[in-house]
Formats: C-alpha cells, sequence, structure tokens
C-alpha cells in the first residue's frame, strides 16, 4: 500500500516562530491532498488542502506546498500562536486512488 | 446546522459483547467513512460507503461490519469486540470521494 512518512513527529516552536511540516510519499495517484489539524480529544478538521494542478496554497498564516514530481508536500504556519498546538496531520488518497491514506501525525506545541 | 453526529459518544462493553455505533450527517453526501483511532497514532480507514456501494479495507477484520440503511445513516457493529478493539471510532463524509472529509466527534469505546 502507499507509504506516507510524515516529519518530524514532534516539533516545539517559540510563539511568532514559524512551524513547517513535510509529508513524502512513495507512489500515489492523489491528486488532493489536505491537512488536518486535531486537538486532544477531539475530531480532525481540515485546515487547508491542495490540488495538484497547483503548487501552493495559502490561507492567512498557513500554506501548503507541493511538489509531485519529488513526490512531498509541506504544511507551513507562520506566526504561530498557543492555539495551534495540536497534532497535525496530511493524507492523500492511497495508490489506487480509492481511499485516503494519512501520515503519522505530527505534535505540534507552540510555547508562550 | 448541518453537521456529522455520532452516538454514543462514550460506549462501554464487555469482552466479546456485541455493539453498535451510530453515525447519521445531514449534508446529503454521498460518502461515509469508519475509522479506527488509536491513541497517539493516525486514523486508519475501515470502510466506506460510496452511495450505496460499500467497500472494505483489505485489513479490516471480519469481526468488524457496517450498514448503511439510508443516505443519512450509517453503522459500525463489532460483533465480538476484544481488548485490542478499544479506540476511537470517527464517522466522516465527503460530497464525493475526492473531496473534504467532515469527521464527527467520535464514539470512544472501552471494552472490560
Amino acid at each position: 500500500g502507499e507509504n506516507v512518512e510524515q516529519h518530524p513527529s514532534t516539533l516545539s516552536v517559540q510563539e511568532g516562530d514559524s512551524a513547517v511540516i513535510k509529508c513524502t510519499y512513495s507512489d500515489s495517484a492523489s491528486n488532493y491532498f489536505p491537512w488536518y489539524k486535531q486537538e486532544l480529544g477531539k475530531r480532525p478538521q481540515l485546515i487547508i488542502d491542495i490540488r495538484s494542478n497547483v503548487g501552493e496554497k495559502k490561507d492567512q498564516r498557513i500554506a501548503v506546498t507541493l511538489n509531485k514530481t519529488a513526490k512531498h508536500f509541506s504544511l507551513h504556519i507562520t506566526e504561530t500562536q498557543p492555539e495551534d498546538s495540536a497534532v497535525y496531520f496530511c493524507a492523500l488518497l492511497d495508490n489506487y486512488g480509492q481511499n485516503f491514506v494519512f501520515g503519522p501525525g505530527t505534535r505540534l506545541s507552540v510555547l508562550p | 446546522d448541518a453537521m456529522v453526529i455520532q452516538n454514543p459518544r462514550y460506549q462501554v462493553t464487555q469482552f466479546g459483547k456485541p455493539v453498535t455505533l451510530s453515525c447519521s450527517q445531514t449534508l446529503n453526501h454521498n460518502v461515509m467513512y469508519w475509522y479506527q483511532q488509536k491513541s497517539s497514532q493516525a486514523p486508519k480507514l475501515l470502510f466506506h460507503y460510496y452511495d450505496k456501494d460499500f467497500n472494505n479495507e483489505a485489513d479490516t477484520p471480519d469481526n468488524f461490519q457496517s450498514r448503511r440503511p439510508n443516505t443519512s445513516f450509517c453503522f459500525l457493529d463489532i460483533r465480538s469486540p476484544g481488548l485490542g478493539d478499544a479506540a476511537m471510532y470517527l464517522c466522516a463524509t465527503s460530497a464525493a470521494r475526492y473531496n473534504e472529509q467532515f469527521f464527527g466527534p467520535g464514539t470512544r469505546l472501552t471494552v472490560l
């Protein structure tokens, strides 16, 4: 099946700094790449997504970049705030283009 | 408000005693998913329905079954829960296969 790697597994930043999380994949027909934020005890919520016909998408402090040739996509959070602390999951469709596979997650801690 | 609802939010069952978890949606989405999420892990897809078309993941145990009697409702049946089935069970919906998924709040299952 599809192998999705996500790095780092944990990330601590000072409030106001930027955070970058990267996902790489091996062999996917996916053309849709979402990022989810999951706070402790809560449901995953979509924060941003990108389709393969674009290389970058930005929404206020959050941006996603996609490099289909190199098979990686990254989440960028600028001006981090304590409420950004959560686990972040990347996802993509498996190599049959049927179902979503989630990355293992990154626990982000924003220190005040 | 349109949403994905899961009942119950917390379920305690005994080893081997069948349990049913329910999910309903007011979004009128075609696709409904069931995920299992264990502590500190990513959600793992168990199965999904595209309309009435049932799709089972290859590694989903036979102990897990699902029903979708109509567009709005989907059920997860665990025929003989084991200790290893204790987890958060998340239901999600999307308008189409490659679209944003909306997650319910989850049902936390405890097996005694």
